[in-house]
């Protein structure tokens, strides 16, 4: 049974960096790639990058040089940070796993609700 | 960026009857390498994280009643829920896993009538 856990920090004030990670456990962390979507009343769903187990990223340009993505197969874990958030950064953001033979997302973690507040 | 356009945005039904939403890509998403449509669609509902419905555009994920079921090719795609149940209502969503960026449509709201 393949279950994601995610947490981090709920309440920035404009210009911190979101930083939220992700545990996985069960199944393979091998073999797939390890996603962060976001999701907001004003924009939906939105894509913001993925990376597989050897540390190879792929990014959402809407996000430029903004976000960084990172993995520590050691722990199956994988991280998302966003720097210099404003308040169109607010969103509950997910990770799921992605990849593999079956292009979807069928793993989410519980979801982090993201507050960008002065 | 492929751009995929669901309509209605909003969809009320009465329960036990059929509902249907459509998803429109800006580009084909049938891939030549497998035949495969790199499509799927998720139901989101408040505080749940989305809910995978179909992948490969027609292909029911495990445990996901039958009354769902995805149809399409190419650029045109279609979910339909055959005798609407009270726990449909949700906002449904497509996406393609074509190329990056990974995209979303916009959503379609379905309530019951």
């Amino acid at each position: 049974q393949v279950q994601l856990q995610q947490w981090g920090a709920g309440l920035l004030k404009p210009s911190e960096t979101l930083s939220l990670t992700c545990a996985v456990y069960g199944g393979s962390f091998r073999g797939y790639y390890w996603n962060w979507i976001r999701y907001s009343p004003g924009k939906g769903l939105e894509w913001i990058g993925e990376i597989n187990h050897s540390g190879d990223t792929n990014y959402n340009p809407s996000f430029k040089s903004r976000v960084t993505i990172s993995v520590d197969t050691s722990k199956n874990l994988f991280s998302l940070k966003l720097n210099y958030v404003t308040a169109a950064d607010t969103a509950e953001y997910y990770c799921a796993r992605g990849g593999g033979s079956i292009p979807s997302y069928g793993y989410w973690g519980q979801g982090t609700l993201v507050t960008v507040s002065s | 960026d492929i751009v995929l356009t669901q309509s209605p945005d909003s969809l009320a039904v009465s329960l036990g009857e059929r509902a249907t939403i459509n998803c429109k890509s800006s580009q084909s998403l049938l891939h030549s390498s497998n035949n495969e449509n790199y499509f799927a669609w998720y139901q989101l509902k408040p505080g749940q994280p989305p809910k995978l419905l179909i992948y490969w555009a027609s292909t029911r994920e495990f445990g996901v009643p039958d009354r769902f079921s995805g149809s399409g090719s190419g650029t045109d795609f279609t979910l339909t829920i055959t005798s609407l149940q009270a726990e449909d209502v949700a906002t449904y969503y497509c996406q393609q896993f074509y190329t990056t960026p990974y995209t979303f449509g916009q959503g379609t709201r379905l309530e019951i009538k």
